[in-house]
């Protein structure tokens, strides 16, 4: 097991701002990270895979970078919908402890 | 349609042991590595395990907390993946789902261990 550290931990934000969530590994993982979106209620979304790569039917406004141990997820223009709590994770492996996007 | 659907949750006791399925369709599940993800009340995600296709060896590797006490296996021939949890603590309480550990992920069967 890897861990995974996603800082912050929340953030409040209005809608229209920029964003960027952090993630680092403990060790290099390549590219193999993978970013989700969670609501309560409903199953994980994943917005990134392979480190930068959008998923099928993710708005354009959610891009990742990174490699090795060092990963960003931003969201260049925080929409409504946008307000969850999204997670790191290593591909098969650990997540990250979450980062609540919540309304300022 | 490619999805996947969850069963085997419900109340058991301390101690006590829970097999989960995973019905997989619509995809290539022989070719899949496949993970089981919990969620438990007022925390995160937390990854449970997962297991190799059989043509990268088949194995399962778990995480720390349920190491010794959960196994994960697959019958290809039934497209299912199982998730037997033996030794069941209260903590173990959560959201369980199965994932390619990308866009697939089923609806989640609940698990609640109380006595």
């Amino acid at each position: 097991d890897i861990p995974m550290t996603q800082s912050p931990s929340s953030l409040s934000a209005s809608v229209g701002d920029r964003i960027t969530i952090t993630c680092r590994a403990s060790r290099s993982i390549g590219t193999y990270l993978n970013w989700y979106q969670h609501k309560p209620g409903e199953a994980p979304q994943l917005l990134i895979y392979a480190a930068s790569s959008l998923a099928r039917g993710v708005p354009s406004r959610f891009s990742g970078s990174g490699s090795g141990t060092d990963f960003t997820l931003t969201i260049s223009s925080l929409q409504p919908e946008d307000f969850a709590t999204y997670y790191c994770q290593e591909t098969h492996d650990m997540f990250g402890q979450g980062t609540k996007v919540e309304i300022k | 349609e490619v999805q996947l659907v969850e069963s085997g949750g419900g109340l058991v006791k301390p101690g006590g042991s829970l097999r989960l399925s995973c019905a997989a369709s619509g995809f290539s599940f022989s070719n899949a590595w496949m993970s089981w993800v919990r969620q438990t009340p007022g925390k995160g995600l937390e990854w449970v395990g997962r297991i190799k296709s059989k043509s990268d060896g088949g194995t399962p590797d778990y995480g720390a907390p349920v190491k010794g006490r959960f196994t994960i296996s697959r019958d290809d021939s039934r497209n299912t993946l199982y998730l037997q949890m033996n030794s069941l603590k209260t903590e173990d309480t959560a959201v369980y789902y199965c994932t390619d550990g990308l866009q697939l992920w089923g609806q989640g069967t609940l698990v609640t261990v109380s006595s």
